[in-house]
């Protein structure tokens, strides 16, 4: 299974925009790269997903370098309501099953 | 927006009772997983389906177990609670098919074991 590393925390502040990076060297050939982000009490909710180059939602921007070792979710003009954990996962298939696996997560928090 | 529903959204138990929380979703999915998250900490997986009378065991073990009679509703239960089963348990699902397709999460039920 291919491990994330992210940074554990950020500050920002409002109109800012925020990019966290998440490692993933082990990313396998059929691995997609995933984002999600959980405000307290409430499960995560699905950002953006892409598997290379860019893919930009109405929400955020997504960054994979051809390598796909790594890849930077992008928010443009944060507000105080961004503030929340970001997940990155990789999409991994291992042995006929299908494991989605979270890792510790960035808690951003924005400023005002 | 989803539709995965999580009861009870909070529970505060004593020690030894049977519990059970209850997920069901409105979207058709085959897959469901549970998810069990500490304060502050990652989500780990403690059980998946992917479809009825499918269940396995995630990478964190875990002393409950689950049933999927149908494919709407993904129960989990504790025969008898303790306090290091006090933790925060959040339900998802996702699409059927190969490759990947997002998960869509409940809630959640936060336990609390006395």
């Amino acid at each position: 299974l291919a491990k994330t590393t992210q940074p554990i925390s950020m500050d920002s502040y409002e109109g800012q925009e925020v990019n966290i990076t998440c490692s993933h060297n082990n990313i396998a050939t059929n691995d997609y790269i995933t984002w999600y982000q959980q405000f307290p009490s409430q499960g995560p909710r699905f950002i953006i997903q892409g598997y290379k180059t860019k893919v930009t939602n109405e929400v955020a921007s997504l960054f994979i370098p051809a390598d796909r070792k790594s890849s930077t979710l992008s928010l443009p003009r944060v507000s105080l309501s961004d503030t929340a954990v970001y997940y990155c996962l990789v999409v991994s298939i291992s042995g006929g099953s299908y494991i989605p696996t979270f890792g510790r997560g960035t808690s951003l928090i924005v400023h005002p | 927006e989803a539709d995965i529903y999580q009861t009870p959204r909070y529970l505060v138990i004593g020690t030894g009772k049977k519990i059970t929380l209850e997920c069901s979703q409105t979207m058709g999915h085959d897959k469901m997983y549970w998810y069990q998250q500490d304060p502050g900490m990652e989500l780990h997986l403690i059980h998946y389906s992917y479809g009825v009378n499918s269940t396995e065991k995630g990478d964190l073990s875990s002393e409950s177990t689950v049933s999927r009679i149908r494919t709407e509703h993904f129960p989990l239960t504790l025969e008898s609670a303790r306090p290091s089963h006090t933790s925060q348990y959040l339900c998802a699902s996702s699409e059927r098919g190969i490759g990947y397709s997002p998960l869509h999460f409940g809630n959640g039920t936060r336990l609390t074991v006395t």
